[in-house]
């Protein structure tokens, strides 16, 4: 697509429940982010896919945090029994795997509120 | 582990007047060096980046920032601020490596007075 595609833009859930948040990215992009944004903060890494394998998982918070990128394109990003601190807004972005560094492009992220 | 700090949280300027947004960082080589904004409810567009090569870096939307090596900051300026500027900045360094992730500094938000 034209840019980076994240659903649903808003999702309200209580306290225990699971979550899924998707990310569609640039058709061709090889690399894939996830980082959160709580309010008033700058977005925090969470995890770094390179095709289909998760090349730096070091940002994900706990073991409640798991993202998937089965095919090298779409990307979930699962987060089970969800807490009021999880409570962010979730972006995603892409890159072009070329020679030196990535430039990201972002989605507009998804809003999380844990009741 | 690379990081990057923005000292100012808020900055508010008048409408015309120049800005400048400071940003420095730390990390052990040559970073790669970016900076983002993004307005209420959007998400992050890039405004320019810094690989290599001229320290003075253009950008969109008649914005710079210049690479000092000496100090470790990355600024970003522009000569007149149009009201359509205000939003939250953020800076952001990445590793020269493949496996990297980009460390995104605090922000620092604009207002613009009329």
């Amino acid at each position: 697509g034209a840019g980076v595609s994240q659903t649903p833009s808003n999702k309200v859930t209580e306290k225990g429940k699971y979550v899924e948040l998707r990310c569609d990215p640039i058709s061709g992009h090889t690399a894939l982010y996830w980082y959160r944004q709580s309010l008033g903060q700058g977005p925090e890494f969470l995890i770094y896919f390179q095709g289909t394998g998760a090349a730096d998982d070091s940002g994900l918070p706990n073991d409640r945090f798991f993202a998937v990128r089965p095919e090298g394109s779409v990307s979930t990003l699962k987060i089970q029994r969800t807490e009021r601190g999880d409570s962010a807004v979730y972006l995603c972005a892409s890159a072009f795997q070329g020679s030196g560094a990535n430039v990201l492009t972002f989605g507009a992220g998804s809003r999380l509120t844990v009741l | 582990a690379q990081s990057v700090t923005q000292p100012d949280i808020h900055i508010t300027v008048s409408e015309g007047a120049s800005l400048e947004l400071r940003c420095n960082y730390s990390y052990g080589a040559t970073p790669y060096l970016f900076w983002y904004v993004q307005s209420p409810g959007q998400g992050l567009q890039l405004l320019l980046k810094y690989f290599s090569g001229d320290t003075l870096v253009q950008g969109i939307k008649g914005f710079e920032a210049e690479f000092k090596r000496s100090q470790s900051s990355f600024n970003l300026r522009k000569p007149s601020v149009h009201w359509s500027d205000a939003a939250e900045y953020f800076c952001a360094v990445g590793a020269h490596n493949y496996g990297q992730n980009f460390v995104f500094g605090p922000g620092t938000r604009l207002s613009v007075l009329p």
